[in-house]
């Protein structure tokens, strides 16, 4: 069935410098897409989303990034913090369906 | 607002054992679902109830799961009889229905060890 992925398992960058996680999902009928932020031993919180009929959206040092031709999703992380460590999920919803499919997660570790 | 409540935040059982984990949603949202995240499959949809009515449970594993809602503030997940590979984090989430967006609000999880 169709699938949301990621490209990388786990990614290692310098505090301050900007951070890049990749999704690729294969579902043409998703228009909302999510950004979580899993910390351990915590629940999946909510970091940006962005619907299908953008290709850009801001929040506070989070950019997220879709691009529809080649179902590519990213979020992009300014000035990463030690803080922001953490396991880094991307989630679709199918067009009429409430329910979130998740990657499988992409482990963000910030070096000091 | 406390957030989603999730009991218990730990459990730890012998095969055969019944199980069930509990879980009090956001006042005021009507959907809620059940996740489990394993490290092999990571995070699955097991159920949704959208005003206390099952949805779908299509990622339910088998008929040893069963779930219920029986009003907006309350939910169980229950497996009877429990079995080792039902070992993960079993995590509820509240939202409102709104089929143009979508943000899930999570609990902490409860993590489900079964011996």
């Amino acid at each position: 069935g169709e699938s949301v992925g990621l490209h990388l398992p786990t990614l290692s960058v310098q505090e301050g410098d900007n951070s890049i996680i990749n999704c690729a999902y294969s579902n043409s009928a998703s228009d909302y897409f999510i950004w979580y932020k899993q910390e351990s031993g915590k629940g999946p919180q909510f970091i940006i989303d962005i619907r299908s009929n953008m290709d850009k959206r801001q929040g506070q040092r989070v950019t997220v990034l879709l691009n529809k031709t080649v179902k590519h999703l990213s979020l992009q992380i300014a000035a990463t913090q030690p803080g922001d460590s953490a396991v880094y999920f991307c989630a679709e919803k199918v067009t009429g369906r409430r329910a979130l499919t998740f990657g499988s997660g992409t482990r963000l570790q910030v070096q000091p | 607002d406390a957030g989603v409540i999730q009991s218990p935040r730990h459990e730890v059982t012998e095969m055969g054992q019944e199980v069930t984990l509990r879980c009090k949603p956001i006042s005021g949202h009507n959907s809620l679902f059940w996740y489990r995240q394993t490290m092999m499959r990571g995070l699955e949809l097991l159920i949704y109830f959208n005003n206390n009515v099952p949805i779908d449970d299509s990622g339910m594993p088998e008929d040893r799961f069963s779930a219920k809602m029986p009003n907006a503030s309350f939910s169980t997940l229950k497996i009877q009889p429990s079995e080792p590979r039902d070992s993960a984090v079993y995590f509820c989430a509240s939202s409102f229905t709104d089929i143009h967006t979508g943000e899930l609000f999570f609990g902490e999880g409860s993590r489900l060890t079964v011996l």
